[in-house]
């Protein structure tokens, strides 16, 4: 069967520290992945999508940087932390027209 | 860009009432959907569309494809406590943004028991 896994659920980071954030994908091969982020429970913004090993677009510019390193693999990085960081992380993956979402990091950078 | 605009932004209404909400845009979309997302999850896909005029219902809710192919609708009936959470539109346009969906910034409701 086809799922997302997204991890950790929560974090709590202080300002200067590195973040990894880590969404994998299983059923499917070659999928189109996304990064959002959504602060204080409002929209989806979108930062990264890849549609390969490799590949990354980003959307807006800001702290964090995304890697795929496999094609199931997507990662949300950042070398130092700023407290403007903290929000609600979702990966996502597409699923023929829409997007399977996982079930989300909650970042709070202290 | 693209842009989707959802209203209203949020609602507080009580358990038993209907409600209703939209998103528009100055662009044409292929495929319209409606997400639903729980406090603390991930958004998950209540409703897509597919064609102009389409009026699709899943249980309790129902969404239309507007007929110029700019809006959509989410009607939701009697509602109950657990409809409490953040909807959101999406739209789909295979010609542009590389085939990503563009998002409405979501209506949060508010069921009063």
């Amino acid at each position: 069967s086809q799922t997302i896994h997204q991890w950790p659920a929560t974090l709590v980071q202080p300002v200067g520290s590195p973040l990894s954030l880590e969404c994998t994908v299983e059923g499917t091969s070659n999928p189109n992945l996304y990064w959002y982020r959504q602060a204080a429970g409002r929209g989806l913004q979108l930062l990264f999508y890849s549609v390969g090993i490799g590949q990354i677009s980003s959307e807006v510019p800001q702290n964090l940087s995304a890697s795929r390193p496999q094609d199931r693999q997507f990662i949300l990085s950042s070398k130092k932390l700023l407290l403007s960081d903290s929000g609600f992380y979702l990966c996502a993956w597409k699923t023929g027209v829409g997007y399977t979402f996982g079930s989300g990091t909650r970042l709070t950078v202290v | 860009g693209q842009q989707l605009n959802q209203s209203p932004q949020s609602m507080f209404i009580q358990e038993g009432e209907d409600v209703s909400m939209n998103c528009t845009s100055s662009s044409i979309f292929n495929t319209w959907l409606w997400y639903k997302q729980d406090p603390g999850e991930g958004p998950v896909l209540l409703i897509a569309l597919y064609k102009a005029g389409e009026l699709t219902s899943n249980g309790r809710l129902t969404a239309q494809f507007g007929i110029t192919r700019k809006d959509s609708f989410l009607n939701i009936s009697a509602s109950i406590p657990s409809d409490v959470g953040i909807y959101f539109c999406a739209g789909l346009n295979y010609g542009g943004s590389q085939g990503n969906l563009i998002f409405g910034k979501g209506t949060k409701l508010s069921v009063k028991p």
